[in-house]
């Protein structure tokens, strides 16, 4: 049980350039987050989906976009990376809406030159 | 004001001491708090839930003051281990995405 997996860990891009975060989880939750984390702020949420076949945007939606794929996969995309994007982002899993307790993946550093 | 606030220290303390946060939130119909432990360069973990009427494990203990609106928690006989950064979470009405999560409070035990 690896519970949640992001790929890749580290990540350099150039400004313009697009990539594809990927998260995947083995728990069977329904709900799946992507948040960035920056110093100073607490964990921003960019895109949620709370079942599988519905996404929705978060705080900070702008310049990502995300697909979920089935009930384990949802995976974050940067289609033209810009500086302002230099983080760290964290996917999260749930299993239902309620006071049950978020799980992460271990992160993804990225940075935008 | 800030949704959720919390003093990020850090907090330098010898081990053995006992230490205590406190998080402020701003919006009454927030319905779950929660208390994340950050590593350096690791994912949070959840360290407890906390309950209207304040819930201890072990060296932990947290409480939820709803009049006043904030959180806290506080540990006892700090470890090295302890050392890291603590994270208030509060979760608004509906589902997690009305979590907000606070900026941290570094925590450091010196031996």
């Amino acid at each position: 049980n690896a519970g949640v997996t992001q790929t890749p860990k580290f990540q350099v891009l150039k400004t313009g350039q697009s990539m594809t975060l990927q998260c995947a989880q083995d728990m069977n939750h329904n709900s799946m987050y992507w948040y960035r984390q920056d110093p100073g702020m607490g964990l921003r949420l960019i895109y949620y989906s709370a079942s599988e076949g519905t996404t929705d945007k978060g705080e900070v939606p702008n310049g990502y976009n995300v697909s979920r794929l089935n009930k384990r996969e949802f995976s974050l995309r940067l289609e033209s990376a810009a500086p302002s994007q230099t983080s760290v982002y964290f996917c999260a899993s749930v299993d239902r809406d309620y006071y049950n307790e978020q799980f992460f993946g271990p992160g993804t550093r990225l940075t935008v030159l | 004001r800030k949704e959720v606030e919390q003093d990020p220290g850090p907090f330098n303390v010898p081990e053995g001491a006992t230490v205590a946060f406190n998080c402020t939130y701003s919006n009454s119909a927030s319905q779950s708090f929660f208390w994340y432990r950050q590593d350096c360069r690791k994912e949070p973990k959840l360290l407890m839930s906390v309950y209207s009427s304040g819930n201890e494990d072990g060296r932990f203990t947290a409480q939820l003051n709803r009049a006043s609106q904030y959180i806290s928690l506080l540990i006892r006989d700090s470890k090295l281990s302890d050392s890291a950064t603590y994270l208030c979470v509060v979760k608004g009405p509906g589902g997690y995405q009305k979590v907000t999560f606070g900026i941290g409070t570094k925590l450091q035990v010196i031996p």
